[in-house]
């Protein structure tokens, strides 16, 4: 069945970078997708990547596709205290003609300053 | 552009009640995700309409129920509240039903079942 792993800690010092990784398991996603959750608040998407590309970076997010491997992985630099949060990869997932999203489980960034 | 609108933020119920959550898309977003956010199983996808159809549905019982509006709004129903219910309940938009197109999530409606 589809299942989306994730860590579910990470503590990083401010200006440090932080990596938060991601495996998949459906080999036929699409796209692949980081949210950021703040206490209270719902999903912010952060980035997505196509699943044809290898790396896409945004500003300050890399994100990292190794398809073989089905491992996704999210860079941030310089690490903010701002960025505290919940991160959460997902994939999409076709079911008949529909899509729809599977989550991990989220990983809690912490911030140190 | 106004973001995804979810309605109300906050709701307490009895067990055995039902509750209905509103949603209003981005405007132009013509399908309408539900989620379910619990700690214990994460984020579960319910169901997603476009046109007014429900077009893909989750692996949950029949007591949770939705529509979809002419004016793309949704509503999601949950009848004979059991207290596993209580949950963040999420709704996402997105302007099409393929992968091209993005979710943008609403800030959710959070459910207490008492």
């Amino acid at each position: 069945g589809e299942d989306v792993e994730q860590s579910l800690f990470l503590s990083v010092r401010e200006g440090d970078s932080s990596v938060i990784n991601c495996t998949y398991t459906d080999s036929s996603s699409t796209y692949l997708y980081w949210y950021k959750q703040e206490p209270g608040a719902g999903l912010q998407l952060l980035t997505y990547i196509f699943s044809n590309m290898d790396m896409k970076q945004d500003q300050r997010l890399t994100v990292l596709l190794n398809k073989k491997d089905k491992h996704l992985s999210l860079r941030i630099a310089d690490t903010q205290t701002g960025d505290s949060a919940i991160y959460f990869c997902a994939e999409l997932i076709y079911g008949g003609s529909q899509g729809n999203l599977i989550f991990g489980k989220g990983t809690k960034l912490s911030v140190k300053p | 552009k106004a973001g995804v609108t979810q309605t109300p933020r906050y709701l307490i119920k009895t067990r055995g009640q039902q509750v209905t959550l509103s949603c209003s898309p981005i405007s132009g977003h013509r399908s309408v995700s539900w989620y379910q956010q619990t700690p214990g199983q994460g984020l579960q996808f319910l169901f997603e309409y476009f046109s007014e159809t429900q077009r893909n549905k989750g692996n949950f019982p029949g007591r949770f129920s939705g529509r979809q509006f002419s004016n793309s709004r949704s509503e999601m129903n949950v009848s004979t509240l059991e207290l596993g219910d209580s949950a963040l309940y999420l709704c996402a938009s997105r302007e099409g039903h393929d992968g091209n197109y993005g979710y943008t999530f609403g800030s959710g409606t959070r459910l207490t079942v008492v």
